[in-house]
């Protein structure tokens, strides 16, 4: 079955950077678009990136665009996330998830259980 | 990017049925049909429960439809039992490779 395990987060001060790392297992990786999707405490869902199923294609919320960086190692069946010069409304848990398999338009299917980010001095 | 609008809550009793509405604009909900909806029970992961406007995925129950009128999406659960009582949430493709999910919906089973 469909697995993705996030890991990465943790506390961080403003201005820092981390990378979130999802490993996927239970269907083929390489053949299938990914998001990233973040829930601040409390919150609604957020869309954050997606990036097509071979890595040439990435794209961005307004809200982080030109600080996060999505990219993925498809031998290693993992997805990433940079995160860099965050913020305190930056805190939330990150879910990576896999992309239905419907074209460039589908939205998640299967979800991580996340990993928490939280931002502060 | 605006969140798309949702009903804060929602509730119903046991065997009757509730409709969850989505309103976005022509640039997301009205200009594609890439509307998808999410289950959260409190502290566990989104689960996918109509894709496409009104496609359901494998395993999930019929008592669970979508629909699109407009600008407007919505969901209604039929024969509501104690398990539907979480959030919902809605997503549109808005566009240029980007999504917008809905603020989300408190459903309550009285």
């Amino acid at each position: 079955q469909v697995q993705l395990v996030e890991s990465g987060g943790g506390v961080v001060q403003p201005g820092r950077s981390l990378r979130l790392s999802c490993a996927a297992s239970g269907f083929a990786f390489s053949t299938y678009g990914m998001h990233w999707v973040r829930q601040a405490p409390g919150k609604g869902l957020e869309w954050v990136a997606v990036m097509s199923f071979d890595g040439s294609n990435k794209y961005y919320a307004d809200s982080v665009k030109g600080r996060f960086t999505i990219s993925r190692d498809n031998p290693k069946n993992t997805l990433y996330l940079q995160l860099n010069s965050l913020r305190a409304e930056d805190t939330a848990v990150y879910y990576c998830a896999k992309k239905l398999p419907s074209g460039v338009e589908a939205a998640p299917d299967y979800w991580g259980q996340g990993t928490l980010v939280t931002v502060s001095s | 990017q605006s969140a798309l609008t949702q009903p804060r809550s929602v509730s119903g009793s046991p065997g009757q049925s509730v409709t969850i509405s989505c309103t976005g604009t022509s640039s997301d909900v009205g200009g594609y049909n890439y509307v998808s909806w999410y289950q959260q029970h409190p502290g566990k992961a989104p689960k996918l429960m109509i894709y496409d406007v009104s496609k359901r995925p494998s395993g999930v129950p019929d008592r669970f439809s979508g629909s699109k009128s407009g600008n407007t999406a919505s969901l209604t659960i039929s024969g509501l039992q104690a398990d539907d009582e979480a959030d919902y949430y809605c997503c549109s493709y808005a566009g240029r490779y980007t999504w917008v999910f809905g603020g989300g919906t408190k459903l309550t089973v009285l």
